[in-house]
């Protein structure tokens, strides 16, 4: 079974540095990998999906299927980013998603 | 005011009770699904639908029940079977077109038992 792993439940930076939110999964076939984000006291929504290959909020996600990772990365963190990252995967086509257990991403001032 | 709504927002229930978790949708979403939020867990999938009168058990589906009679709503039944259902319940659709793999969320319900 496909599972996704995200290493680290907090990540605290401070505003204008680099953020690198780690996300690994194990599938031996080609899935979809997508990042969705929780801000605090709104709903769970999509950031964004590797097969658009957008930035989205400054934020970018290259998929590397060599290391199975999908690490979500912007290169000058500001305050509005603090919230709940997820990564997460989809195989088959299908929309059935497997999610990691979440990255809490803290920026100070 | 289109979107997912979920109802009640906090619930309280005894032990050995059924409760049912309301979960509607506006956006003519076919695909709709229930997860379980628990803290350092992330989201578990429990239950999930394609199609109206369709559902498949997801990777935590016991103690649960679903129905789906209808495309705008899916209900979650969470059974006195399930062993620690004091939880964050979150409901989600998607449609099955080019974007089917977004998924929209709600705002989920807190479910306390004791």
């Amino acid at each position: 079974a496909q599972r996704v792993t995200q290493p680290e439940k907090l990540l605290s930076v401070f505003k204008g540095a680099p953020v690198e939110l780690k996300c690994n999964y194990s599938y031996s076939g080609s899935p979809e990998l997508f990042w969705y984000v929780q801000y605090s006291r709104q709903r769970l929504q999509l950031l964004l999906r590797h097969i658009s290959r957008e930035s989205i909020k400054g934020f970018t996600a290259d998929l590397n299927k060599g290391e199975t990772s999908f690490h979500l990365k912007k290169p000058f963190a500001q305050e509005e980013d603090s919230a709940m990252y997820y990564c997460a995967l989809s195989v088959g086509g299908g929309n059935k998603l497997t999610f990691g257990t979440g990255t809490q991403l803290k920026v100070e001032l | 005011d289109g979107g997912i709504t979920q109802s009640p927002k906090y619930l309280f229930r005894k032990e050995g009770q059924n409760v049912t978790l309301s979960c509607e949708q506006n956006l003519n979403h076919d695909a709709m699904y229930w997860y379980r939020q628990d803290p350092g867990q992330g989201l578990r999938l429990i239950y999930y639908s394609q199609i109206v009168n369709d559902f498949q058990k997801g990777d935590i589906a016991e103690g649960y029940s679903v129905s789906r009679e209808k495309k705008e709503s899916f209900p979650l039944t969470v059974t006195s079977a399930q062993k620690n259902p004091t939880a964050f319940y979150l409901c989600a659709s998607s449609s099955s077109g080019t974007d089917h793999y977004e998924q929209y969320f709600g705002p989920g319900t807190r479910l306390t038992v004791t």
